[in-house]
């Protein structure tokens, strides 16, 4: 089946711009997650979708990051007034709720790169 | 919160030889123990992972260990080949039964890097 999509693929913005990164998960995956991965660095956790739960939002580094998830589908990754330090690719990932599954399947990623 | 450390950050085997790599976890509740393997540009993929009630378990040429008393996980990966050159993740959590887990808590990575 289809696994967890992202878009854009790559992204060049100008600083002090605002961007809308998307992903979409793995149909009945109910848990989704958004990571920051700098070049040659580890992953970073940014926020963690559970259900109707409320967000784990402890990971977003800065009030210009947010997230919003619609039901169990698509979520977008929104970061305003971008700065050069924004610069990454932003993985999603998605997990399945039932049955004691606990991976995590990553999406192919968006690169931003902010001028 | 979880603390997950992981070491070497860099570990260059000849094809053949063994490689491992260790991570400590601080929470002694997280009972879920994965490992991640991102080759160059690609996405993050599991490879392997360990629940806290076994202490070993292999695959093929992979293996894991847990030992839950001094909070520790290894991942060995015999017979290396250059195909295995990646970056390993190690990562923890507190996995609910029946339930998809949270967050996982990663480790800073480990670049491996088999010769010819």
């Amino acid at each position: 089946g289809a696994g967890v999509s992202q878009s854009p693929s790559n992204k060049v913005t100008e600083k002090g711009k605002d961007v809308e990164l998307r992903c979409d998960p793995i149909s009945g995956h109910t848990a989704l997650y958004w990571y920051r991965q700098r070049l040659g660095q580890g992953l970073e956790f940014l926020i963690y979708f559970q259900g109707n739960s409320a967000p784990d939002k402890s990971g977003l580094p800065s009030d210009r990051f947010s997230a919003e998830r619609t039901g169990e589908s698509v979520s977008t990754l929104t970061i305003q007034r971008t700065q050069q330090e924004d610069s990454a690719v932003y993985l999603c990932a998605s997990s399945l709720r039932q049955g004691g599954s606990y991976e995590q399947y990553f999406g192919p990623g968006t690169r931003l790169t902010v001028t | 919160g979880e603390n997950v450390e992981q070491h070497p950050s860099t570990l260059s085997v000849q094809e053949g030889d063994s490689a491992v790599i260790k991570c400590t976890y601080s929470d002694s509740a997280s009972n879920y123990f994965p490992w991640y393997k991102q080759e160059l540009g690609k996405r993050p993929q599991l490879i392997i992972d360990i629940r806290s009630n076994v202490g070993e378990k292999k695959d093929q040429r992979i293996a894991v260990t847990l030992n839950k008393t001094a909070k520790h996980f290894s991942l060995h990966i015999t017979e290396t080949q250059p195909e295995d050159s990646a970056v390993y993740f190690c990562a923890a959590t507190l996995a609910d039964r029946g339930s998809t887990l949270g967050r996982l808590y990663f480790g800073r990575g480990t670049q491996l890097t088999v010769w010819p």
